[in-house]
């Protein structure tokens, strides 16, 4: 069973158009994270929840935004997506922070046209 | 600043050769260092985690080692599979705070040819 869901798989959007990534997770985990992948390059850590508390990475763009209205749903919110946003974003939970394992969903592929 | 670095970027062997993968890290100060694997438009999963204490993990055919003092990782496959293809990705975490921020290295795309 799938712990960590991220939809869609597949996101095409336009230019400067605001685009929302979803993930959810079946683990009732305390901690989520999203990262963002550029192609052949390493995950980079945009920002975390932990419970409600957000905790924003200091190099993350303003145009990202977070929302976590419960437990099991976290938000990724692009405002204006510009073509450098193209990437793979993986979603990620850990049991509490600090927490050593973190479980990672599939990621949305982002476009940018 | 932390920065994780793999070599090689890529590596092609034939089925049934041992491979060795590298990772290094410029500051030592780690509460642990996790190998993850990738596939192709997949998310991370992770393989072995190595806490700062310790010197190797080994899961299967695969084996972890960690040179702290050194800045040093190794990921050891024995008998390659072609199931084995993926990208391997090194990833380390600061030492401290409890965010548990990770720190990935670019990663290693591995082919292994039957």
């Amino acid at each position: 069973d799938a712990m960590v869901i991220q939809n869609p798989r597949y996101q095409v959007t336009q230019f400067g158009k605001p685009v929302t990534l979803s993930c959810s997770q079946t683990l009732n985990h305390n901690v989520m994270y999203w990262y963002q992948q550029k192609s052949s390059q390493a995950p980079k850590l945009l920002f975390h929840y932990y419970d409600k508390d957000f905790n924003n990475e200091a190099d993350t763009p303003d145009n990202f935004q977070s929302r976590r209205p419960n437990t099991s749903f976290c938000f990724l919110d692009i405002r204006s997506p510009g073509l450098g946003d193209a990437a793979m974003y993986l979603c990620a939970t850990s049991r509490v922070r600090g927490s050593d394992t973190q479980y990672f969903g599939p990621g949305t592929r982002l476009t940018v046209l | 600043k932390q920065e994780v670095t793999q070599i090689p970027a890529a590596l092609s062997v034939p089925e049934g050769e041992n491979l060795v993968l590298n990772c290094s890290f410029t500051d030592s100060a780690i509460y642990n260092l996790q190998w993850f694997r990738q596939d192709p438009g997949k998310g991370l999963t992770s393989l072995l985690l190595i806490q700062s204490s310790q010197r190797e993990q080994t899961s299967g055919r695969l084996n972890a080692s960690l040179d702290k003092s050194s800045g040093r990782s190794t990921l050891y496959i024995a008998a390659s599979q072609p199931g084995d293809s993926a990208t391997y990705l090194c990833a380390v975490r600061q030492g401290s705070g409890n965010t548990g921020k990770l720190i990935f290295g670019q990663g290693t795309t591995l082919q292994v040819k039957p």
